[in-house]
């Protein structure tokens, strides 16, 4: 079973702090990262994907990537009330029947105004 | 923007009914998943299809069935529901590769009194 934790938190930041949300996977092989966003009564949208290692920057967001340690973060920079949410972290891993996504639980942030 | 529809947002049924919750997809999408989403599980694949008439069960396929007749259409279908039935329905859709993440429909909250 292939596994993906998160820290389901709450995690609250005030207006205008970075948040930094982690995330590790068992899966060695896995290629793939994805973050979702998923306000509460919603479905996840997908907002950044990241497939080396490194850092990847998308406006107000950085996923970083570490396969050595197996570990994905995001980071939300200058956090609004607008991004609290909870956020999933997703591994594309590989299986006797194809590719699939694992996701963790979700870390729930909250931005306090 | 791949559009993901899904044909009711809440439902409420009765124990032992048969329920159909049906999910059609705008692009020419490959790929086709049901997930179920309950708090403090976070996101269980329930079956998936990689193509029309094809399908193969996920982690938690008990009391459930699929049908793919066309490749547009991905129905999940509860045989007799139960009330631990009751939960939130997403289904999800990506590219062959899924290397570009899944694109969730909104979501059926079904409620099995």
């Amino acid at each position: 079973q292939k596994e993906v934790e998160q820290n389901s938190g709450p995690l609250s930041v005030p207006e205008g702090a970075i948040a930094s949300l982690n995330c590790t996977y068992s899966d060695r092989g896995s290629q793939s990262f994805f973050w979702y966003r998923q306000y509460s009564g919603k479905s996840p949208e997908l907002i950044m994907s990241i497939y080396s290692n490194g850092d990847k920057e998308d406006g107000r967001f950085t996923a970083q990537l570490n396969k050595a340690s197996q570990y994905v973060s995001l980071l939300i920079r200058d956090s609004q009330p607008s991004d609290s949410a909870t956020y999933l972290c997703a591994v594309l891993g590989f299986s006797n029947t194809g590719n699939q996504f694992y996701f963790g639980t979700g870390t729930s942030l909250t931005v306090i105004p | 923007d791949v559009k993901v529809t899904q044909s009711s947002r809440y439902l409420v049924k009765r124990t032992g009914e048969k329920v159909f919750l049906e999910c059609v997809q705008d692009m020419d999408h490959e790929n086709m998943f049901w997930y179920r989403q309950d708090p403090g599980l976070g996101l269980r694949l329930i079956y998936f299809s990689y193509d029309v008439k094809m399908k193969e069960k996920g982690d938690i396929p008990e009391g459930y069935s699929v049908s793919r007749e066309k490749k547009e259409r991905f129905s999940l279908i509860l045989e007799s529901a139960s009330t631990n039935q009751t939960s939130m329905y997403l289904c999800a859709t990506g590219q062959g590769t899924t290397n570009y993440g899944y694109t969730f429909g909104s979501g059926t909250r079904l409620t099995v009194v």
